[in-house]
């Protein structure tokens, strides 16, 4: 079975803090992505990688940033964590033009 | 013209009801039309998808129409269970942006028994 794995399930940070949210994958996906996803917006793209090292903004990468060092890994960082950042973030991978596999998501509150 | 838009945003159906869900698409380009299904507390999983060269895909009790005319595709679940409650999300994608997926608002489905 395909595993995304992202390393909370829940988090509570404050505000300013630095705050990195990792992924790791382990089916060999060329591609990585990450979401959040809040209620009536559905799934908003922030970031996504097709390749290691390789980096492309998504719809709302504002406060944001992410690295992959390594095929498996994908983190999503937040340069200083904001009340309006409490949210669901989702992990995803995938290879080209097949299904997305999800992690179960991290719950971050900022207060 | 990259927006993917879903209907309805709640949608609460009988046991053994049918429910349906609908999507409409602007950029003719798209040529990869997925559902997923959310349970509380989970990520989201491909329920079943389709490509516009067919009209009509169907899994078991979920069926995907798709319309290309109208640039439209929906989601029928056929005799509604309690464990069907779910959100569920629409998407589409093309190869010229290596497939990336753009997603419907999403739609929560509550099976009443």
């Amino acid at each position: 079975d395909v595993k995304v794995t992202q390393s909370s399930r829940y988090l509570v940070k404050r505000t300013g803090e630095k705050v990195f949210l990792e992924c790791v994958q382990d089916m060999d996906h060329e591609n990585m992505f990450w979401y959040r996803q809040d209620p009536g917006l559905g799934l908003r793209l922030i970031y996504f990688s097709y390749d290691v090292k390789m980096k492309e903004k998504g719809d709302i990468p504002e406060g944001y940033s992410v690295s992959r060092e390594k095929k498996e890994r994908f983190s999503l960082i937040l340069e200083s964590a904001s009340t309006n950042q409490t949210s669901m973030y989702l992990c995803a991978s995938s290879f080209t033009d097949t299904e997305a596999f999800f992690g179960q998501g991290t719950r971050l509150t900022v207060v | 013209q990259q927006q993917v838009k879903q209907s309805p945003q709640s949608l609460i159906v009988q046991k053994g009801g049918i429910s349906i869900i609908n999507c409409a698409y602007e950029n003719t380009a798209f040529d990869y039309f997925p559902w997923y299904q959310q349970f509380p507390g989970k990520g989201p999983a491909l329920l079943i998808a389709i490509r516009p060269d067919v009209s009509e895909k169907k899994e078991g009790r979920f069926t995907i129409s798709f319309n290309k005319s109208a640039k439209q595709f929906s989601l029928h679940i056929m005799d509604s269970q309690p464990g069907d409650s779910a959100t569920y999300f629409c998407a589409a994608s093309k190869a010229d942006s290596n497939y990336q997926l753009i997603w419907g608002a999403g739609t929560k489905l509550i099976i009443k028994p």
